[in-house]
């Protein structure tokens, strides 16, 4: 058990619906990182929160937002949802200091649009 | 684009045989590179990591050996065992620690 938790473990939904993934990254983490898994493009990171401010985007649609909030638990909006973005989501944290080497990977939401 | 490109895709290795699985990037400002194992239905983990400043790093049977000329690297699992049989992300990281991963090897360990 990484220590970072990640809800739900499970979502359907449908083609231009919005969800929201939740995580919480481990005990004192300030660093949160949210990855897209797919069967072809492999784990693409998608936006770093550090402390609350975003600190680094990677492969992150525009209908897709994230935030950090005070009690640095982190969210991932997806919106107008489209088929190719059913994947598995992950969210993962780092220690203390945005150069720390270690992530830590939550569970992971596996999200289904149809 | 896959700034992170991993090989093979899948392998199967008999038990007691060695795993390769192998790496390469173009971007010289990678300046970490960890593998992560991943068991079905669980989160990608850290197993080992190296800096671009080593040239191999062995942690019990795990070794990564690292060319930086070629800019490749390669995870080695010595007498694999079924217990390893997952899959095996390689990455680098960039500014910011975020990192690029590979494609990923769906490693197969018959016993």
């Amino acid at each position: 058990d990484s220590g970072v938790t990640q809800t739900p473990k499970h979502l359907i939904t449908a083609t231009g619906q919005r969800v929201t993934l939740r995580c919480s990254p481990r005990s004192g983490d300030l660093s949160v990182y949210w990855y897209q898994q797919s069967l072809d493009q492999g784990l693409q990171f998608l936006i770093q929160y550090y402390n609350g401010e975003e600190r680094a985007k990677g492969n992150i649609l525009e209908r897709f937002s994230a935030q950090q909030f005070p009690d640095l638990h982190s969210e991932l909006n997806l919106s107008s949802l489209e088929l190719g973005d059913s994947a598995l989501y992950f969210c993962a944290s780092s220690p203390i200091g945005s150069s720390s080497y270690e992530q830590y990977f939550g569970p992971g939401t596996r999200l289904t649009v149809t | 684009q896959q700034q992170v490109k991993q090989s093979p895709q899948s392998l199967i290795v008999q038990k007691g045989g060695i795993s390769i699985i192998n790496c390469a990037y173009e971007n010289t400002a990678f300046d970490y590179f960890p593998w992560y194992q991943q068991f079905p239905g669980k989160g990608p983990a850290l197993l080992i990591a190296i800096r671009p400043d080593v040239s191999e790093k062995k942690e019990g049977r795990f070794t990564i050996s690292f060319n930086k000329s070629a800019k490749q690297f390669s995870l080695h699992i010595m007498d694999s065992q079924p217990g390893d049989s997952a899959t095996y992300f390689c990455a680098a990281r960039a500014g910011a620690n975020n990192l690029f991963f590979g494609t990923g090897t769906r490693l197969t360990v018959i016993p």
